[in-house]
């Protein structure tokens, strides 16, 4: 399968811990995407790199939350420390970006990351 | 910012029946409304999209009706399937990076 794919597929945590999920795009695609997705607030987006450059770091969720883009084919999403109402589905989306002059919209995702926090 | 919200936020339907999920955006600087699909235990997955300039776009049994005057959208579903089971996720952009995304509609085929 070529798709999105995200690691752990579940993780459990104790409060105030660092939890690290990972995520490895479609090959060649250039804009990926980090959510989280909880019933209450559905789809929220936390990051978004261009060609592997921090556009979008997440307003609300800047202070405990940080993504990285080492190279095209890998992010990482941390979460230091850990809080009960962390607990959601982390989602990895990507794209291919700016293609020919045309942005490319559909995003492709991952099958996402339950995240339980206790 | 842009939000957006979708009606209803659940529905059950026999088999074969049609449905209509709407959608609602405030932003009038949205151009592009992408929907997605999320079948129990599987990714979301893309659907069928339409834009500004359009006002009826169709994908098989999927039929996807936009208003810009109301910001209003909605999709029509046709013989409906058990395999139509998922919750389905309205979106808009204004031709940026983000999408904003409605909170969902969970629909239920029973057979």
């Amino acid at each position: 399968d070529a798709g999105v794919t995200q690691t752990p597929r579940h993780e459990v945590a104790e409060k105030g811990q660092t939890i690290i999920l990972k995520c490895e795009p479609v090959s060649g695609h250039n804009d990926l995407f980090w959510y989280r997705q909880t019933k209450i607030q559905g789809l929220e987006l936390l990051s978004y790199f261009r060609s592997k450059s921090l556009m979008e770091d997440g307003g609300a969720f800047k202070d405990r939350f940080k993504a990285e883009m080492l190279n095209s084919s890998f992010s990482t999403l941390k979460i230091q420390p850990t809080e009960p109402k962390d607990s959601a589905v982390y989602l990895c989306a990507s794209s291919l970006g700016l293609l020919g002059g045309r942005r490319a919209e559909t995003l492709y995702f991952g099958s996402g990351t339950r995240l339980t926090v206790l | 910012g842009e939000q957006v919200e979708q009606l209803p936020s659940s529905l059950i339907v026999q088999e074969g029946a049609s449905v209509l999920i709407n959608c609602s955006y405030t932003d009038s600087a949205s151009v592009y409304f992408p929907w997605y699909k999320q079948e129990p235990g599987k990714r979301l997955q893309f659907i069928i999209d339409i834009r500004s300039n359009m006002e009826r776009k169709q994908n098989q049994r999927l039929t996807l009706l936009f208003d810009k005057k109301t910001k209003h959208l909605s999709l029509h579903i046709t013989a409906t399937q058990p395999g139509d089971s998922a919750i389905y996720f309205c979106s808009a952009t204004n031709m940026g990076y983000k999408l904003t995304f409605g909170t969902g509609t969970s629909l239920l085929v029973d057979p």
